[in-house]
């Protein structure tokens, strides 16, 4: 059973680039994409994009200028990126599978927080 | 890219009661469309796929109907856990973009 699990800082300063990494536990790249998604405090889910095992991507037009995913097949990782935070980028962010049928499984969840 | 709106944003509720949850594309999608639902401090959980499939575990009270640009979500019976807010997701072009959700109450 596919788990993920993400790790990152969890506070920046405005200005500064947001790292977060998710690791894949129990199975591989396999033909899937891999997303990532955020949830600002008391809002909805915002799609931030996805890669796949070869590094093909795919973002959302809103943050693509900022937004540089990755993936270490090596490592069973792919990271995320985020560059000149600001305090409209806090919020939880979560990486999840991108199955044919849905996100699953979801990674557990980073809290960043962008303060000075 | 493709907008997802729901409706309502919020519904109150009691247990028992049928809920119905709207779910509209701003092109058609056909039916690659998911439903999932959150609890406070959890990750979504992915409840139907393909705009009708139960995802497995899934108590068969929830179900999902439609295609092209308007879809549904039906809890036949609401339970004491099944407040929480709900998202539609379009997964039918790259941008797999969400629903503004939807938070069911307690009426």
């Amino acid at each position: 059973q596919v788990q993920l699990q993400q790790w990152g800082a969890g506070l920046l300063k405005p200005s500064e680039t947001l790292s977060l990494t998710c690791s894949i536990y129990g199975g591989s790249f396999s033909t899937y994409y891999w997303s990532w998604v955020r949830q600002p405090p008391q809002k909805g889910l915002e799609w931030i994009g996805e890669i796949n095992r070869s590094g093909s991507t795919n973002y959302n037009s809103s943050l693509k200028s900022r937004v540089t995913i990755s993936v270490d097949t090596s490592k069973n990782q792919f990271s995320l990126k985020l560059s000149s935070v600001t305090a409209a980028d806090t919020g939880v962010y979560y990486c999840a599978r991108a199955m044919p049928a849905g996100y699953i499984p979801w990674g557990q969840g980073t809290l960043v927080t962008v303060s000075s | 890219d493709i907008q997802m709106t729901q409706s309502p944003s919020t519904l109150s509720a009691s247990v028992g009661d049928r809920v119905t949850i709207t779910c509209r594309a701003s092109q058609s999608i056909s039916t690659w469309l998911a439903w999932y639902q959150q609890k406070p401090g959890e990750a979504p959980k992915l409840l139907i796929y393909k705009a009708s499939t139960l995802e497995t575990g899934v108590p068969s009270r929830f179900s999902g109907s439609g295609s092209g640009t308007e879809f549904t979500l039906t809890i036949s019976s609401l339970q004491p856990d099944d407040f929480a807010t709900y998202y539609c997701q379009q997964y039918n072009s790259y941008f797999r973009g969400f629903g503004g959700g939807t938070k069911v109450e307690i009426k």
